[in-house]
């Protein structure tokens, strides 16, 4: 069974400190995506990953990076946390012809 | 960009009912986008519920169905007769083949009584 993981599964962060969101799958998959959902908005892209090594943006990039240091794992970074970062966060993995993504259960983030 | 427009919700219908869920699209990126549709049950993640990649196309899955309209690039989804179990967000989606990550409409609640 396809399987992608999250963690921290909640997260209390100060404006202005360091988040680190961690994703990892079992899967197998090249592809590793990072999304964020608000009320109003779809799910929308963060970041996404061809591979290790490698980390694109997506749509709404600014204020977050991330780092894909094996298949397995695909982190993003909030270097300086603000409030308006605060979300529900979700990562996923897909293979390479975009067929279907995986998705985690999800990181509540709260930014005060 | 690519986006996608879905019935707004809540939607609220009772059990043995119909249900129908709008999904528009408009893929700028690539002519004959992925459509997909994801759900979310509660409590749970975010799941694929059924997937067409080619259009005129028509997927199905747990008794709902979707047919790939690329006349009137629409993807709706459907079932005859609901369950209470059908309780949960729906979301349309599309990706353009590129592996770049899929656009995804603002999801659908659906809540079906007894």
């Amino acid at each position: 069974e396809a399987a992608v993981t999250q963690s921290p599964r909640n997260k209390v962060a100060v404006t202005g400190g360091k988040v680190t969101l961690s994703c990892n799958q079992t899967n197998n998959h090249n592809n590793m995506y990072w999304y964020r959902q608000d009320t109003g908005h779809g799910l929308r892209l963060i970041h996404y990953s061809y591979g290790a090594g490698s980390t694109e943006k997506g749509d709404i990039p600014d204020g977050y990076k991330a780092s894909r240091p094996s298949q397995e794992n695909f982190s993003l970074i909030l270097e300086l946390a603000t409030p308006s970062q605060t979300s529900v966060y979700f990562c996923a993995s897909g293979s390479l012809k975009q067929d279907t993504q995986y998705f985690g259960p999800g990181t509540r983030l709260l930014v005060l | 960009g690519d986006s996608v427009t879905q019935t707004e919700g809540p939607v609220t219908v009772s059990e043995s009912e119909s249900l129908i869920i709008n999904c528009t699209y408009s893929a700028t990126s690539i002519a004959y986008p992925n459509l997909f549709w994801y759900v979310r049950y509660p409590g749970e993640g975010l799941q694929l519920l059924l997937k067409v990649i080619t259009a005129g196309q028509k997927g199905s899955s747990r008794g709902f169905e979707a047919t790939y309209n690329k006349e009137t690039t629409s993807f709706h989804l459907q079932k005859a007769s609901v369950q209470e179990s059908d309780s949960a967000v729906y979301y349309c989606a599309l990706g353009d083949n590129y592996a770049q990550g899929l656009t995804f409409g603002l999801g659908t609640r659906v809540s079906v009584f007894p």
